[in-house]
């Protein structure tokens, strides 16, 4: 079955510091990859997507590129802000539709 | 306008009880899925209905629990004689049709603690 291994947290950063979250993925097909975003006190919400391979999602400084040699969909940041922590979660959706979700990554970013 | 809206917020019930969580997904979306979040282990996909589709219902861990959505809209998973391991929050997501362009929309979950 389909499967999503994440880096499991937490991870705490400074202010300005750069974020990588590791996420690879098992699938049969050709799945769509995602981030969600958990921020306190709130729902889940999608971060990014990508489609197909070599696409890149990207939204609020936050990328991702589906990598299908690697089976990978790493988000990076190139400068966290205090706002962002949250639990990120990786997902994917394959053909039934499903979305299969990691852990959770646990991000705190300190002034 | 209006998400997706879950009730109970919090639910506390007696081991061996039944219980009720409700899902009110926003207009409109036809496809509406429950997920369990236990700490540390994710989010664990439950069921999944698609418009007037037989639900899939391969997530439900057993015969315990069952969920329905009646008339394409409110869904109610229902969990019988409640064990401690289903403490949990339970969210329920809903998105306008299925597939990658589509994102789903998350309620807030009830957290349903088992004494």
């Amino acid at each position: 079955g389909n499967s999503v291994t994440q880096m499991e947290g937490p991870v705490t950063l400074s202010e300005e510091a750069f974020l990588t979250i590791n996420c690879t993925y098992t699938a049969t097909g050709y799945p769509s990859l995602f981030w969600y975003v958990q921020y306190p006190g709130e729902g889940l919400q999608l971060l990014l997507k990508a489609t197909k391979a070599d696409d890149k999602g990207s939204n609020k400084g936050f990328e991702a590129t589906y990598r299908k040699e690697t089976t990978s969909f790493h988000l990076e940041k190139g400068s966290v802000q205090v706002s962002d922590s949250a639990v990120y979660f990786c997902a994917l959706e394959g053909s039934n539709y499903k979305l299969t979700f990691g852990k959770g990554t646990l991000l705190t970013v300190n002034p | 306008g209006a998400g997706v809206s879950q009730s109970p917020s919090n639910k506390v019930t007696e081991k061996g009880k039944d219980v009720e969580l409700r899902c009110d997904p926003i207009s409109g979306h036809t496809a509406l899925y429950w997920y369990r979040q236990s700490l540390g282990q994710g989010l664990e996909f439950l069921i999944y209905f698609q418009g007037n589709s037989a639900p899939d219902k391969s997530g439900l861990p057993s015969d315990r629990f069952s969920a329905e959505r009646t008339g394409g809209s409110v869904s109610t998973l229902t969990i019988q004689r409640t064990q401690q391991e289903d403490s949990a929050v339970y969210l329920c997501a809903s998105s306008y049709r299925t597939g990658a362009n589509s994102p789903l929309h998350f309620g807030n979950g009830t957290r349903l603690t088992v004494t």
